[in-house]
């Protein structure tokens, strides 16, 4: 089966960056997506990787390692709007989710 | 970018009804589309995959007879709940798929909010 893992919760201030971790045992791999999903919204697509490194996107920036089974979505600048959940989503010509983290931004 | 809608974006159905939820691809034609579905405070559940003129494959758990998938053309795929119970209420969210060079990014619908009563 799939399994995505990705921290429930994280915290951080106006300004800070945060590093949102997610680690897949999936038994295929084309590729993974982060997604950023508003309360009540449908989740809308920030990055895509299919090879390792890096992939940078304004203040959006996504890591992959394929060997290690590990991503990260790297938040800049926060503002405000940035508050909600994200999602780490394998590719297997189906997506499978990972549960969510949900990013609170304090002034 | 690529479009997708939902219709209805929330509806409140009794107990023992039936409801159906639209999916169009309004800029683009899908072969495939996906329905989810999503529970307060979880992640998105994939429920079935929808294959624009065969039968959808539905995933383990979700019953085919009563999430019944029509994807009639390349842009509608339609979900009906039924007989709809209290358990059913759920964000309900479709996505289509964008074939984009090697990549096959899933454009998602706006969801619909089901609620049973």
């Amino acid at each position: 089966g799939q399994n995505i893992d990705q921290p429930t919760e994280m915290t951080a201030t106006e300004g800070a960056i945060v590093q949102i971790n997610c680690t897949y045992q999936t038994s295929g791999f084309n590729g993974l997506f982060w997604y950023q999903q508003h309360a009540g919204e449908a989740p809308t697509f920030l990055s895509y990787n299919v090879l390792d490194g890096l992939e940078e996107k304004g203040r959006f920036s996504s890591f992959l390692s394929r060997s290690k089974g590990y991503s990260y979505l790297l938040l800049k600048e926060l503002q405000m709007k940035d508050s909600a959940s994200y999602l780490c989503a394998v590719n297997d010509y189906k997506l499978s989710f990972g549960a969510g983290t949900t990013v609170t931004v304090r002034a | 970018g690529a479009v997708v809608s939902q219709h209805p974006s929330w509806v409140i159905c009794k107990s023992g009804t039936s409801v159906k939820i639209e999916c169009r691809s309004l800029d683009f034609q899908a072969t495939t589309m996906f329905w989810y579905r999503q529970f307060p405070k979880q992640s998105l559940m994939l429920m079935a995959t929808s294959n624009e003129g065969s039968k959808a494959t539905y995933e383990q758990g979700v019953e085919k007879d009563k999430f019944l998938i029509n994807h009639a053309s390349l842009t509608l795929s339609t979900l009906t709940v039924t007989s709809a119970h209290p358990e059913d209420s759920s964000f309900y969210i479709c996505s289509a798929n964008l074939q984009v060079k090697v990549s096959s990014e899933q454009y998602f619908g706006p969801g619909t909010r089901l609620t049973v009563t």
